[in-house]
């Protein structure tokens, strides 16, 4: 059964904390994502890597980092908590390039910076 | 930009009637449209998706009806049960994959029993 496995379901941290959000997948996919769904908005891109090292920018990056240094780990960061970041964090693991691929999806973890 | 428009923002149906959510496209690029099924508490998980080539496919009860002239497709699930109560998203991306998957903003999809 593939697995995508965030860190934590629930988060509470204070506004200007160093926020990290791990992210580990088991079907040794290429690609990995970080979304931000907010109600209303639906699920932005806020970064993506297709390899270890590598990485892209989504649509909204301003305040995160990420970090890849094993395939199968994916790391959100946000450098200085700050209460407009408080959301529900999605990570997503895919094949690189394959037709018709599918995206695995982790359960989510809620962030709240207060 | 919002490259992928999905309306409506909540739909609310009776059991065994038909539910359709519909999307829209700007970028012509765009060559695999999937559509995900999310239950609270859970990440997205891909229901049903389709290329251009074709301008249909169903899967059971789910069926994606495409317009590639339009640059519009539809999500159309028929006998509507309230296991079916989910938020659902519409996607798309180029290069045949999950790369940058572009979403809609979503449509939560309540079925009274």
């Amino acid at each position: 059964d593939v697995k995508v496995t965030q860190s934590s379901r629930y988060l509470v941290k204070r506004t200007g904390e160093k926020v990290f959000l791990e992210c580990v997948q088991d079907m040794d996919h290429e690609n990995m994502f970080w979304y931000r769904q907010d109600p209303g908005l639906g699920l932005r891109l806020i970064y993506f890597s297709y390899d270890v090292k590598m990485k892209e920018k989504g649509d909204i990056p301003e305040g995160y980092s990420v970090s890849r240094e094993k395939k199968e780990r994916f790391s959100l960061i946000l450098e200085s908590a700050s209460t407009n970041q408080t959301s529900m964090y999605l990570c997503a693991s895919s094949f690189f390039g394959a037709v018709n691929t599918e995206a695995f999806f982790g359960q989510g973890t809620r962030l709240t910076v207060v | 930009q919002q490259q992928v428009k999905q309306s409506p923002q909540s739909l609310i149906v009776q059991k065994g009637g038909i539910s359709i959510i519909n999307c829209a496209y700007e970028n012509t690029a765009f060559d695999y449209f999937p559509w995900y099924q999310q239950f609270p508490g859970k990440g997205p998980a891909l229901l049903i998706a389709i290329r251009p080539d074709v301008s249909e496919k169903k899967e059971g009860r789910f069926t994606i009806s495409f317009n590639k002239s339009a640059k519009q497709f539809s999500l159309h699930i028929m006998d509507s049960q309230p296991g079916d109560s989910a938020t659902y998203f519409c996607a798309a991306s180029y290069q045949g994959g999950s790369e940058k998957l572009v979403f809609g903003k979503g449509t939560k999809l309540t079925v009274n029993p």
